[in-house]
């Protein structure tokens, strides 16, 4: 079974650029997440998708961070501009069925943002 | 509000000894709590959960956590470390009653002496 699938893996953009990144979650997951995990830190949530419906984006900096999952299997992930406190890690994830308590998360290897 | 604290930033055996990783966590509701481990340069990958079967749960690579209640605790455990065990873990809640947030401590690196 393929695992979750990101990609670039790596990035390096200036301040008040624009970059997206793309997430293919395991075939027939209906849950999918992304993390910022900033160096030395846990991820933190941003946002979580049902499908194509959006569960928890009460993290999700939305004056510059947008997300979408079109058809419900893969998503983007865009910061429009980025500070430097973007830099971070941005994990994908994805678990099956519903979300819920006790559904494992299966993370993607990520995507390390660095803003200059 | 929900949170999950993991007590150690950094713990360090030596190979053959036990492990031990402490979490307590708050929540207003019944939680699912998990640990996850990574690896450097690796995705996160599951160890355990509990999802409010048995209290004390067995997971991959002779690892264990029990769920106290009274306590809050949600500590990781192992009988006897391996140099392969080196690497960073993170103990996760995940809550009920609709929201699923899921909420990741800040992470426990574990060092293993030879």
């Amino acid at each position: 079974e393929a695992g979750v699938a990101q990609s670039p893996r790596y990035k390096i953009i200036e301040k008040r650029q624009s970059v997206a990144f793309w997430c293919n979650p395991i075939s027939g997951h209906a849950t999918l997440y992304w993390y910022q995990q900033i160096l030395g830190q846990g991820p933190k949530l941003l946002i979580q998708f049902q499908n194509n419906g959006v569960v928890d984006d009460s993290q999700l900096p939305k004056d510059r961070f947008s997300a979408e999952r079109l058809k419900g299997v893969d998503s983007t992930l865009k910061i429009q501009p980025a500070k430097l406190e973007d830099s971070a890690v941005y994990l994908c994830a994805s678990s099956p069925i519903r979300g819920g308590p006790g559904n494992e998360q299966f993370f993607g290897p990520g995507t390390r943002l660095t803003v200059l | 509000a929900q949170s999950v604290t993991q007590l150690d930033s950094h713990v360090s055996v030596s190979e053959g000894t036990p492990v031990l990783l402490r979490c307590n966590y708050s929540s207003s509701y019944s939680p699912s709590l998990f640990w996850y481990v990574q690896h450097p340069n690796k995705g996160l990958q599951l160890l355990l959960k509990y999802t409010s079967a048995a209290t004390l749960v067995k997971g991959i690579n002779g690892f264990e956590a029990e769920f106290k209640k009274s306590e809050t605790s949600f500590h990781l455990t192992k009988p006897s470390a391996h140099m392969s065990d080196a690497a960073e873990y993170f103990c996760v809640v995940s809550l009920g009653a609709g929201g699923f947030k899921t909420i990741f401590g800040a992470g426990t690196r574990l060092f293993v002496k030879a």
